[in-house]
């Protein structure tokens, strides 16, 4: 069965710091894996995910995240923090190879300090 | 394009009343997806549709949630009798088809008294 762990509820940087957001997955078989960002009161918008091909995937808004299997990781980066980044980001893993159906982690809320 | 729309955004209800959520989805999305997020948690899937029929649910409550998609297009969440632990976000989202992904709506939340 999958499953996904997000390390850490809450993040916080400083504007123009790097942001780390980490997520581990269990599956069975060959993951596809997604990020999505989730502003107040609204539903999810899609990052960037990985299904197949190059490892290092980059998504919208300057983020990146870096499939490594030898760990079970797909941490979520960005280099430069901006104000408008604070958001709840989920890690999501698919059932069955469905971009759809999928199992999401608790979230981190990422805040931004000036 | 239009993104997915579902109303109502916002919802209070007492325990054991029922209540509807209506979804419809971005034009031509054959796939349709419901959602249940509770505070503090991730999305989980509930319902999934391909077309009018139902692919999964087998996380659906089914003693007291309901689900239909007739035609093909919009969808309707019910919940009869509703328990305090329904209180979440209710999030519909649709996709071109099952590999292709997500666009979700705004949701509405659902607060059980």
């Amino acid at each position: 069965a999958q499953s996904v762990t997000q390390l850490g509820s809450h993040v916080s940087v400083s504007e123009g710091a790097l942001v780390l957001l980490r997520c581990n997955y269990s599956s069975s078989v060959p993951p596809y894996l997604f990020w999505y960002v989730q502003y107040p009161n609204q539903g999810l918008q899609l990052l960037l995910k990985y299904t197949t091909g190059a490892t290092l995937v980059k998504g919208i808004n300057g983020f990146e995240a870096e499939f490594k299997k030898s760990e079970t990781s797909f941490h979520l980066t960005k280099p430069s923090a901006h104000m408008s980044d604070a958001a709840e980001y989920f890690c999501a893993v698919s059932v069955g190879g469905s971009q759809g159906n999928l199992i999401f982690g608790k979230g981190t809320k990422l805040s931004v300090k000036p | 394009e239009a993104g997915v729309a579902q109303s109502p955004r916002y919802k209070i209800i007492e325990k054991r009343q029922s209540v509807a959520f209506w979804c419809n989805p971005i034009s031509g999305h054959a796939t349709l997806y419901w959602y249940q997020q509770i505070l503090g948690q991730g999305p989980k899937l509930l319902i999934q549709f391909q077309n009018n029929g139902v692919v999964d649910d087998s996380q659906l409550p089914k003693d007291r949630f309901s689900a239909e998609r007739l035609k093909g297009v919009d969808s309707t969440l019910k919940i009869q009798p509703a328990k305090l632990e329904d209180s979440a976000v209710y999030l519909c989202a649709s996709s071109s088809g099952t590999n292709s992904p997500l666009h979700f709506g705004n949701g509405t939340r659902l607060t059980v008294t």
